[in-house]
């Protein structure tokens, strides 16, 4: 199956420094999720973005649906122990009733206090 | 906590049998959806279900089928199970079979010995 291309695969950052992430792919999506997962849990989601050029907020987590519809892109802000865990983007194209999500390859985060 | 359960938590089985894992969606969401889980092929999709009928197939062995029953809880059976079985799988639950938002269970990990 496809899996979207996300970067950076892992990050090692300060506490209270910022985090960029992005992910591309080379086909269309209609929706871009954002999730995140802590080992052994199932994904939570952070953000829905349904809109080319959409930029959404979810407190310290912004997000962007990228204008070519093939990209989306995560930040968090201000970073803190709690953020660690494996983010994850997802893309929809939501055709013919087919809603399914095709997944990145994730991002691992861990923040040095 | 999203709303959706699933169980068991963790199913240790032998090669070559048949397991059952079960789903129950956020209340009131019409869609159920079944992805697994591997260290080397991420999160693939397997299947959806909308208020009972089958919507889309995605990844999925033929020895693997899938329900949704009429109270919305969803199965999902593997059988003849080998190694490579071994994940985890995850059950997602939208509001309608429209695209959006899916809201993930915890997960049940198989391993097949």
């Amino acid at each position: 199956g496809q899996q979207l291309n996300q970067s950076p695969q892992s990050m090692f950052i300060q506490e209270g420094e910022d985090v960029s992430m992005n992910c591309t792919s080379s086909s269309i999506f209609n929706t871009w999720l954002w999730y995140k997962q802590d080992p052994g849990e199932g994904p939570v989601l952070l953000i829905a973005l349904y809109k080319a050029g959409e930029l959404t907020s979810n407190g310290r987590l912004t997000a962007q649906f990228g204008i070519t519809r093939k990209d989306s892109f995560l930040n968090i802000s201000a970073s803190i122990p709690s953020d660690v865990g494996i983010y994850f983007c997802a893309g929809q194209r939501g055709i013919a009733g087919a809603n399914n999500l095709f997944f990145g390859t994730g991002t691992r985060l861990t923040v040095i206090p | 906590d999203s709303g959706v359960t699933q169980t068991p938590k963790h199913l240790i089985t032998a090669t070559g049998q048949r397991v059952t894992l079960r789903c129950s969606p956020r209340s009131g969401d019409l869609s159920v959806y079944w992805y697994q889980q591997s260290l080397d092929q991420g999160l693939q999709f397997l299947i959806q279900y909308y208020n009972g009928e089958e919507r889309a197939k995605g990844n999925i062995l033929e020895r693997f089928s899938a329900q949704q029953f009429p109270d919305l809880h969803s199965e999902l059976n593997l059988s003849s199970l080998e190694l490579g079985d071994s994940a985890l799988y995850f059950c997602a639950s939208s509001v309608d079979g429209t695209g959006g938002e899916q809201y993930f269970g915890p997960g049940t990990r198989l391993t097949v010995t």
